[in-house]
């Protein structure tokens, strides 16, 4: 039973460039949550999706930033012309269908994004 | 908006040491959540606190929840140097419907000296 996936674990982009971030959820979720550690401080979040649709994206920075989840695939966060104030660790979680989850949100293991 | 504060955030104790952290949050919530991440890693559940009055224990660590007062604790009992990390504490975010999320608090270094 395989946790949540993020890959890639390190992501190296120049200024200007665009990172791509992909979340798998456990098997049995369908709701993903994505969130932005900057360093030595705690987790923000960006935004909530579920299968085709986002449910709240009101951490999201209003330009550069987009988030989806499609029907077939892990989600995937896009970050356009990045600055080195996007460097930072990106965590997805994922939960079950459930309105609040009872044993948690289970997190992956982080994308680490430097931009150089 | 919802707002979580842990104090301290930083804590440096010694082995064989009892200590509480604790997490104070400004909107009414029935869930807490406690996780711990090691540097460089993920975040990994420690407790899921779903009701006022709830208390878990794992090992040296133990997570209450008083959700009148908007606090909870973790107690670490005669601590040791593999608890060595940043403990954060969560609560669930609404708007509108269902739960759409976690709001953390800063986290709480903590190092425990041999």
């Amino acid at each position: 039973n395989a946790g949540v996936m993020q890959n890639p674990r390190h992501l190296v982009r120049r200024r200007g460039q665009e990172a791509r971030l992909r979340c798998s959820p456990m098997k049995g979720h369908s709701h993903v949550y994505w969130y932005r550690q900057l360093p030595e401080e705690g987790l923000k979040f960006m935004v909530y999706l579920q299968k085709e649709n986002i449910i709240d994206e009101s951490g999201m920075p209003k330009e550069r930033f987009s988030a989806e989840f499609p029907k077939e695939g892990p989600s995937i966060l896009r970050i356009q012309q990045v600055v080195r104030g996007d460097s930072a660790a990106y965590f997805c979680a994922s939960s079950p269908p459930v309105t609040a989850p009872k044993y948690g949100y289970t997190f992956g293991s982080g994308t680490r994004l430097t931009v150089v | 908006e919802l707002k979580v504060e842990q104090n301290p955030l930083f804590l440096s104790m010694q082995e064989g040491k009892n200590y509480t952290i604790y997490c104070n949050y400004s909107t009414t919530s029935d869930r807490l959540y406690w996780y711990r991440q090691d540097p460089g890693k993920s975040l990994e559940s420690l407790f899921v606190l779903l009701s006022n009055g709830a208390v878990k224990q794992e090992g040296r660590l133990m997570a209450s929840l008083d959700t009148k007062a908007r606090l909870s604790t973790l107690h670490i009992t005669a601590a040791v140097h593999d608890l060595s990390a940043t403990y954060f504490c969560a609560v669930d975010f609404y708007s509108g419907g269902g739960a759409d999320g976690l709001t953390f608090g800063k986290g709480t270094h903590l190092i425990i000296q041999p």
